[in-house]
This record gives structure tokens, C-alpha cells and sequence, in this order.
């Protein structure tokens, strides 16, 4: 089963700042999705990514294949962007074919305060 | 507009009784997913289905059962063998294959007491 680690647990940040999230996972994936939950509990969805690096306004994700590791970064952070970013990996059974279904961390949540 | 939808966002129930909660979606997803998130912890999946008329155990099953008469339905019931029922309760669809974004409903915080 794959394991699913972020760093940090719990994020502090002032509006205007730098952020950036960090993800672990243990075993191969057929995808890495980055999450955003916000205190209501709904969930959307920011990234899917396999390789490389993908970009949408203030939010860039990467991803490192071969070290298991996945970062999401926030440019100019600002209040809004305050609430539980949540990493998700999509594995692969034995055969090689991929489940849809996500193993996911334990969230980072991200406070940003004015 | 195209989505998921969960309902209710609130549902109160007395121990021993069996709950549906609903999930509909119209994005013509194949599969469809329930996790349960609690306190402290990742979203653990409860059931999936791939396809219509199919559907797979996930890691915390017991006490659940599911339904896919329909495309657009994945209705989970919450019965009185699960012994900690109270949780939120995410649905999640998806195109079924590999590397496919995942879309999720807006959560029923389900309260047993």
C-alpha cells in the first residue's frame, strides 16, 4: 500500500509570502493530484500531474518521479488562500494498470493572515 | 453546469437507524467513488465502482454497502454495523482510467446520536 506524507502538518504564513507544501509517497504512481479543501469541506481539485511541473495563477506544482516527491508552491500568498491542501496519489496494481482510485496524506493546513 | 452533487450537506440520525446518503453526478463519469474523512486523517476510501452495476470494497468497508443502478448514481448507506458512523462523507467521480482529474462533491457531515 502506499504511503502518503506532507510536510508541513500545520502552516503559518503573512499575506505576500513565499509557501510552499511538500509531499512524500513510498511506491510508484500512476498520478499525483493536489487538493484544496476549504472549511465548508468541499474539495477541488488544483493539479493532476505525472511529470514535471504544471502552473495555474499563483500555484505551481512539481513533481520528481524518481524521489517520490511532489511540492506545491503559492506565489504571493493572501488570506484567501487559507485551507487544507491535501496531496493524493493514484497507484498502480501489480499488473500495471491504474486504478482511479487515490491513497491520500493527511493534509497541510495553510493559514495566511493580512 | 456539470458536477457532483451530495445531500444533504447535514444529517442527523439516532443510533441503530441505517442512513442513504446521496451522490449524483452528470460529468458521464464511469467511476464513482465514497471516502470518509475524520479528524486528523487522510480521506480513506469506503467503496468504488468502475463501472455501472459493479463496484469494489475499499480499505474501511464494514458497516457500508453501496448501489450503481445508474450512471450518475452511487448512493452509500451507512448502516447500524458500523460502529462509528459519525464523520464527514466525501463522493468522488472520475473518468474511470489513469491519470484523470478527480471531481468531488461538497460533503455530507453525517452526526449519529
Amino acid at each position: 500500500k502506499n504511503e502518503v506524507e506532507q510536510s508541513p502538518q500545520n502552516l503559518t504564513a503573512q499575506e505576500g509570502e513565499f509557501i510552499t507544501i511538500n509531499c512524500s509517497y513510498s511506491v510508484g504512481i500512476s498520478a499525483l493530484h493536489w487538493l484544496q479543501q476549504h472549511p465548508g469541506g468541499g474539495i477541488v481539485s488544483l493539479f493532476m500531474l505525472s511529470s514535471g511541473k504544471k502552473k495555474h495563477g499563483r500555484l505551481i506544482a512539481t513533481i520528481n518521479i524518481q524521489e517520490k516527491h511532489s511540492s506545491l508552491h503559492i506565489t504571493a500568498s493572501h488570506p484567501r488562500d487559507s485551507a487544507v491542501y491535501i496531496c493524493a496519489v493514484g497507484g498502480t496494481n501489480a499488473g500495471g494498470t491504474s486504478y482511479g482510485k487515490l491513497t491520500f496524506g493527511q493534509g497541510t493546513i495553510l493559514t495566511v493572515h493580512p | 453546469d456539470g458536477g457532483i452533487t451530495q445531500s444533504p450537506k447535514y444529517l442527523f440520525r439516532k443510533e441503530g437507524q441505517n442512513v442513504t446518503l446521496s451522490c449524483e453526478q452528470n460529468l458521464n463519469h464511469d467511476a464513482m467513488y465514497w471516502y470518509r474523512q475524520d479528524p486528523g486523517q487522510g480521506l480513506r476510501l469506503i467503496y468504488y465502482s468502475q463501472i455501472v452495476n459493479d463496484f469494489q470494497k475499499g480499505d474501511i468497508a464494514e458497516g457500508y454497502s453501496v448501489s450503481r443502478e445508474k450512471k450518475e448514481s452511487f448512493p452509500l448507506t451507512v448502516t447500524s454495523a458500523q460502529k462509528n458512523p459519525t464523520a464527514f462523507y466525501l463522493c468522488a467521480s472520475s473518468l474511470g482510467s489513469s491519470n484523470t482529474e478527480a471531481f468531488f462533491g461538497q460533503g455530507t457531515r453525517l452526526t449519529v446520536v
